[in-house]
């Protein structure tokens, strides 16, 4: 089965940019969750998507994060506008329903300059 | 709110030598602990998944084990080969929670 997609793999953009991160689950998973890990620290949870559904969004830093999943497909994660803060790496995960073990895409690393 | 902690955060051995990674967590009521592998540039490949019922796993050259009550998880690795250099990460949710906290993780190099 294909894995976890994640695109772009490298962005590099302007601080005050906006810039849209993608990230197609495996097929059937209902479970998707943002993660990210910026420069020295631990990997951070950002939230969580049942679906189409927001289960769990405690971790998105503020509101310049939007996070969508339409249709319960594929989901974006919108950084509007980018701050140099924003920098680091982005990962996409996918699981099952009741299931934990999770499926982590490659991951997109963010730079803002 | 579980924390996870890795030491060392890096380590070299020499091709052959086994290799011991730990992890500690402060949240003993864990329903599961997961073992990953990240390569540099790569996402996270993950190694094992234990259960809270289960005291260790294994998979080929791997084995890792869980001690609930001291709060502890070691990977350990035989007969490593410089294929396993990668950084080492274990994570856990808190309770039953599907969020993830994460290690820092421990950086392995294994010299030919």
């Amino acid at each position: 089965e294909a894995g976890v997609t994640q695109f772009p793999s490298h962005s590099v953009i302007e601080k005050g940019q906006t810039v849209t991160l993608r990230c197609d689950p495996i097929s059937g998973h209902d479970n998707l969750y943002w993660y990210r890990r910026v420069m020295g620290k631990e990997i951070k949870f950002l939230l969580h998507f049942v679906k189409e559904s927001k289960q769990d969004e405690s971790g998105m830093p503020n509101n310049r994060f939007l996070a969508e999943r339409t249709g319960g497909t594929y989901s974006t994660l919108k950084v509007q506008p980018a701050e140099l803060e924003d920098s680091g790496v982005y990962f996409c995960a996918s699981s099952q329903v009741g299931v934990y073990g999770y499926t982590f895409g490659s991951g997109t690393r963010l730079t803002v300059v | 709110k579980q924390e996870v902690t890795q030491i060392p955060a890096a380590l070299s051995v020499p091709e052959g030598e086994n290799l011991v990674l730990n992890c500690s967590f402060t949240d003993s009521a864990i329903y599961n602990l997961q073992w990953f592998r990240q390569d540099p540039g790569k996402g996270l490949t993950s190694l094992l998944l234990i259960q809270s019922s289960q005291r260790e796993q294994t998979s080929g050259r791997l084995n890792a084990s869980l001690d609930k009550s001291s709060g502890r998880s070691t990977l350990y690795i035989a007969a490593s080969q410089p294929g396993d250099s990668a950084t080492y990460l274990c994570a856990s949710p808190k309770g039953n929670d599907y969020k993830l906290s994460f290690g820092a993780g421990t950086t392995v190099t294994v010299r030919a």
